[in-house]
């Protein structure tokens, strides 16, 4: 198993820009999230998917988007790129919704916005 | 709204001795929290899940305890390694949502 992969590792965008930060997991699991962590703040939630077809938004989500077409990808992407988004990101997965199962985590997308 | 505290934010020990890490929360209404491990640069990795109805859980050198009813949660290291330096955070979940302290970065002195 890769677990939870993501692409690119780095990336750097101007204001306004858009893109698509990449996610895959190959391990069969329903519940997908996505967080931002800054520095002193911790990981805060952005969006999650709790199965294919349904997602949901977070704790920041504004200026993301997501969505689930598959049970193995759940792409994020930025509509218009803020200097306010330069942040690490990161992909996490987990068997099941219930909160019974750990979640991993992918290595992260360091973005900066120029 | 669920706000998680860890404390201290860093630490620094000699090698070999034990010490605790601290976890808080305000809403005791969880369905688990779990331990992660963070070292520069890299993703989080799992150390330690505990569910609600448990109180405490062991990997190795490492112990989890948690308290629901007083929001708290510690994770003991024995006999710390250097190899053991890295940022420690705690996260509880609840209802699809989960809310991280901001981590204690330890490190540990040959």
């Amino acid at each position: 198993n890769a677990g939870v992969t993501q692409t690119p590792k780095f990336q750097v965008l101007k204001t306004g820009q858009s893109m698509t930060l990449q996610c895959a997991q190959d391990m069969n699991h329903e519940y997908m999230s996505w967080y931002r962590q800054d520095p002193g703040m911790g990981l805060r939630l952005i969006h999650y998917s709790v199965g294919a077809g349904i997602t949901d938004q977070g704790e920041v989500p504004n200026g993301y988007n997501v969505s689930r077409s598959t049970t193995e990808d759940f792409p994020l992407r930025l509509l218009s790129a803020a200097p306010s988004q330069t942040s690490v990101y990161f992909c996490a997965s987990s068997y099941s919704r219930a909160g019974a199962y750990e979640q991993y985590f992918g290595p992260g997308t360091r973005l900066t916005v120029t | 709204k669920q706000e998680v505290t860890q404390i201290p934010a860093a630490l620094s020990v000699p090698e070999g001795e034990n010490l605790v890490l601290n976890c808080s929360f305000t809403d005791s209404a969880i369905y688990n929290l779990q331990w992660f491990r963070q070292d520069p640069g890299k993703g989080l990795t799992s150390l330690l899940l505990i569910q609600s109805s448990q109180r405490e859980q062991t990997s190795g050198r490492l112990n989890a305890s948690l308290d629901k009813s007083s929001g708290r949660s510690t994770l003991y290291i024995a006999a710390s390694q250097p190899g053991d330096s890295a940022t420690y955070l705690c996260a509880v979940y609840n209802n699809n949502d989960m809310r991280f302290g901001a981590g204690t970065r330890l490190t540990v002195k040959p």
